[in-house]
């Protein structure tokens, strides 16, 4: 199985509701990654789970709330967002977090719409 | 600071050949990936080099020069689905991927 996946596909959601993005891996990937998207841009480093705890935070507001509940699960949580907020997300998995050949493998992203 | 740069549009023939070029500076590097991104898509792996040279799997080839901070990816015999986005990413000295803006390829009949 070398398949990320991701779930939901598409959301809507107001500014006021709480909602959920899950991933999920069976690779045995130690490192797991959450990336926001925009149009025609590269995907922007938000979160990086290692071996279950969070490493790396790049500075992203605190209404993105990532949870790593085991090896193979990836969540992010979303209260109060802003309609800037709209995005693609990817969630993406690699082998080791340090590692040179390091490539991670991308899930089908969740198209967020925020109203 | 950290700069990958790849053009931002190329337009080639179907059936021709296209070169998309990236280059780089980031602090340290352990290696450079391609990955190819479909509009509305995840990104899905290419290729991958860290010495210098040439690494070719089947239409597509990379190549990797360290010394210049640079790197190519080819694509030979196009067609009409390889019209996509295509992500110039490196790792940097702290294993992080640093992404290029991407370079997107449409391909004419």
């Amino acid at each position: 199985d070398t398949e990320v996946t991701q779930t939901p596909k598409h959301l809507v959601m107001g500014m006021t509701n709480k909602k959920s993005l899950k991933c999920e891996q069976h690779m045995g990937h130690r490192a797991m990654y959450w990336y926001k998207q925009k149009a025609k841009k590269p995907p922007e480093l938000m979160f990086v789970y290692s071996y279950e705890k969070l490493s790396i935070n790049e500075s992203v507001p605190s209404r993105f709330s990532p949870e790593c509940p085991n090896s193979s699960l990836l969540n992010l949580h979303l209260h109060a967002l802003q309609p800037e907020d709209s995005a693609l997300y990817l969630c993406a998995s690699s082998q080791e977090l340090t590692s040179t050949y390091n490539e991670q493998f991308f899930g089908p992203g969740t198209r967020l719409t925020v109203l | 600071g950290q700069n990958i740069d790849q053009p931002t549009e190329m337009t080639a023939t179907e059936g021709a050949i296209v070169q998309i070029n990236c280059t780089y500076q980031t602090s340290g590097f352990n290696g450079l990936f391609w990955y190819q991104q479909h509009a509305g898509e995840a990104p899905t792996f290419l290729s991958y080099n860290v010495l210098d040279g040439l690494e070719e799997k089947g239409r597509f080839s990379s190549f990797l020069s360290r010394s210049k901070g640079y790197s190519y990816l080819l694509l030979k015999e196009l067609q009409m689905k390889d019209s996509a986005s295509y992500l110039c990413a490196v790792v940097d000295s702290n294993y992080q991927l640093i992404w290029g803006a991407g370079t997107k390829l449409i391909i004419k009949p």
